[in-house]
């Protein structure tokens, strides 16, 4: 099987603060990991895409500087909320990828859910 | 433009009945096509996948999926739903040359005991 695990699974932050999110492929190596935002009771928004060891690329309306984004390693993505907002709470998800979608497909991580008080 | 469909944001059907689950696609070549299971609070588990090859896909949990290019459709279907069938399901899809995914925006499925 394909694994991806998220940590935290939930995290409560004061707003202001920043939230470091993680996300690991732990019995595959993934050249490219996404990472999404689920409003509740709304479907997934894409919100980037980064390949290990290059820049992340960003969706259209997503502040970079807002959510950083690391893929320093085959196994592992983190996303960075920083200065965190109220609004910013949200349901984050990442996948997981090994090669294009004509060879595989993407593995999906148990979401982290991130209130900002 | 690209988009995923999915036109039934509620289903509800009785346990032990059949089930359709809806998804229309818009891409210019063949996509590649997902279907996958949300549970409450939690990440997303892929039921099937289509790529290419044999138009009718079976999946886990006894879930299949008809690729119908004619109607723009992958339509995922059950003949007996459980009340653990009960969950949010999403059809995704991508296009050839892009790795990104478009994900439609959800069905809830009921189920009556």
């Amino acid at each position: 099987g394909a694994v991806v695990s998220q940590h935290p699974s939930r995290v409560i932050c004061k707003s202001g603060t920043s939230v470091k999110i993680e996300c690991r492929s732990l019995d595959f190596q993934a050249t490219t990991m996404f990472w999404y935002r689920q409003f509740p009771k709304q479907s997934l928004m894409l919100m980037a895409t980064s390949n290990e060891g290059s820049k992340a690329t960003y969706e259209q309306g997503v502040e970079k500087d807002k959510f950083l984004i690391n893929h320093a390693s085959l196994t592992l993505s983190t996303l960075t909320v920083t200065s965190a907002h109220p609004e910013d709470s949200s349901f984050y998800i990442c996948s997981a990828q090994k090669g294009g979608p004509s060879t595989d497909t993407q593995y999906f991580g148990p979401g982290t859910r991130l209130t900002v008080l | 433009a690209q988009s995923v469909t999915q036109p039934d944001i509620h289903i509800t059907v009785s346990e032990g009945a059949s089930l359709e689950l809806r998804c229309n696609y818009s891409y210019g070549a063949t996509p590649y096509l997902f279907w996958y299971v949300q549970s409450p609070g939690q990440g997303l588990q892929l039921l099937l996948k289509y790529f290419s090859g044999d138009t009718l896909v079976q999946g886990i949990k006894g879930f299949e999926a008809e690729f119908k290019r004619s109607q723009s459709s992958f339509n995922l279907r059950k003949p007996s739903v459980h009340w653990c069938d009960a969950a949010e399901y999403f059809c995704a899809g991508g296009g050839n040359r892009d790795d990104k995914i478009i994900f439609g925006k959800g069905t809830r499925l009921h189920i009556l005991p």
